[in-house]
């Protein structure tokens, strides 16, 4: 069965970064992208970027442009999320989500969220 | 940046009734909407995409429809389980935005 495993909840100071890592079973990697998606609690998602598992092209919220990159090691089958220059208003819940291999379609299969606390 | 308002922001609902959700599109985006519903302390869970398509796996309660911009999600009698919050999310252009999101609570 499908599964994206995310690595544990963190704590970072304003100013510092922050790397979120997705591990992806059952299924071939290559076949899809990765999209990440924050969420602050009580709003509505929002859509950082999407990298493709089959040749690393990545599109990214010019909204973050320049403080996030997404990158993958096939060969553990592994999405990263890294977002730089931290502020208390990165502070959410971040998922990875399994999308298509060309573009951002949709999202079948989420992780279990991250969550980022961003505070002095 | 394509805004999605969904209506109502929250709706009361009894077990075995049948409920539609609004979204509207800022603009035109074909039909390029996805629907998800989401539980306290967990990740989204996709229902419908490309509008009216329904993922595998999901009951063929939930529907989808796309009249131009105006896009509306439909639950036919309601399961305990369907008591969420419902996302539309549209990939037509960069940013890929969510809706604000509709309460679905149980009267």
């Amino acid at each position: 069965q499908v599964q994206l495993v995310q690595s544990g909840a963190e704590v970072k100071k304003p100013g510092a970064s922050v790397k979120v890592s997705c591990q992806a079973s059952g299924y071939t990697f290559s076949d899809y992208g990765i999209s990440w998606v924050r969420q602050v609690p009580g709003q509505g998602p929002e859509w950082m970027g999407w990298i493709s598992g089959y040749n690393g092209d990545t599109k990214y919220t010019q909204k973050l442009q320049g403080r996030v990159t997404l990158t993958t090691d096939t060969s553990t089958r592994t999405a990263y999320m890294e977002l730089r220059s931290l502020r208390s208003d990165d502070t959410a819940v971040y998922y990875c989500a399994r999308d298509q291999k060309y573009s951002v379609n949709w999202f079948d299969f989420w992780g279990q969220g991250t969550l980022v606390t961003v505070s002095s | 940046d394509i805004q999605m308002t969904q209506s109502p922001s929250s709706l009361s609902a009894s077990v075995g009734d049948t409920v539609t959700i609004t979204c509207r599109a800022s603009q035109d985006i074909s039909s390029l909407l996805n629907w998800y519903h989401q539980q306290p302390g967990k990740a989204p869970k996709l229902l419908i995409y490309a509008a009216s398509s329904l993922q595998d796996g999901v009951p063929s309660r939930f529907s989808g429809r796309r009249s131009g911009t105006d896009f509306t999600l439909t639950i036919s009698s309601l399961h305990p389980e369907d008591f969420a919050i419902y996302f539309c999310q549209q990939y037509y252009n960069a940013p890929y935005t969510f809706g604000q999101g509709t309460k679905l609570e149980i009267k």
